[in-house]
């Protein structure tokens, strides 16, 4: 079946633009995730969703980033006045079921997002 | 607060030969440990996971890893090395119990298999 896509697949920005990234999760998922991983870096937890409940924004970095959700389906990460170090590949997963669960989380390919 | 650390920033190992990749971690009571890979521009892929039971766990691509509870390490082995396991690796945990769904990642571990 088809697996977590995300587009776009590159994005060129200039500082202080704003930019908005989706992810489309895999279909039945329930918990959706971003992460943001820097070059020579592990992933960095941004912000996770679970159904309708209120979503777990405790790893964005600033009042710069937010994420939306709707239901079980498409998300989108919208980074405003994009900074330099934005500069990062920023991925999305998503999984059957989230707290307490076993299963492995599903990412996508990622967006490569440079601020010049 | 729980922390996975791959204490090598890379592993160079001779195609034919048996490679491991090292993972220890520090969370409390028996964490979920996973292995993911990341080749160049893709995401990353599920390799395995240890969640409970048979210390050995086997996964993808010929990969196998072993928890070891006093040592607490969860090294990704492979018998044979194919130049085609060169990737990013990286291992992750995730405490067990109501409430909790975050992966913690490793560093991750640059794989290179040379022909």
């Amino acid at each position: 079946g088809a697996g977590v896509s995300q587009s776009p697949s590159n994005k060129v920005t200039e500082k202080g633009k704003d930019v908005e990234l989706r992810c489309d999760p895999i279909s039945g998922h329930t918990a959706l995730y971003w992460y943001r991983q820097r070059l020579g870096q592990g992933l960095e937890f941004l912000i996770y969703f679970q159904g309708n409940s209120a979503p777990d924004k405790s790893g964005l970095p600033s009042d710069r980033f937010s994420a939306e959700r709707t239901g079980e389906s498409v998300s989108t990460l919208t980074i405003q006045r994009t900074q330099q170090e934005d500069s990062a590949v920023y991925l999305c997963a998503s999984s059957p079921a989230t707290s307490g669960s076993t299963y492995e989380q599903y990412f996508g390919p990622g967006t490569r997002l440079t601020v010049t | 607060a729980q922390s996975v650390a791959q204490p090598e920033d890379q592993v160079n190992v001779a195609e034919g030969n048996p490679l491991t990749v090292k993972c220890t971690y520090s969370v409390s009571g028996n964490p979920y440990l996973f292995w993911y890979v990341q080749y160049p521009n893709r995401g990353l892929q599920f390799l395995l996971k240890y969640i409970t039971g048979d210390n050995l766990v086997k996964g993808s691509y010929g990969f196998e890893a072993e928890f070891n509870k006093s040592q607490t390490s969860f090294h990704l082995k492979k018998p044979s090395a194919l130049v085609s396991d060169s990737a990013l690796y990286f291992c992750a945990s995730k405490t067990p119990g109501a409430g909790s769904y975050q992966l913690t990642f490793g560093k991750g571990t640059k794989l290179s298999v040379i022909p």
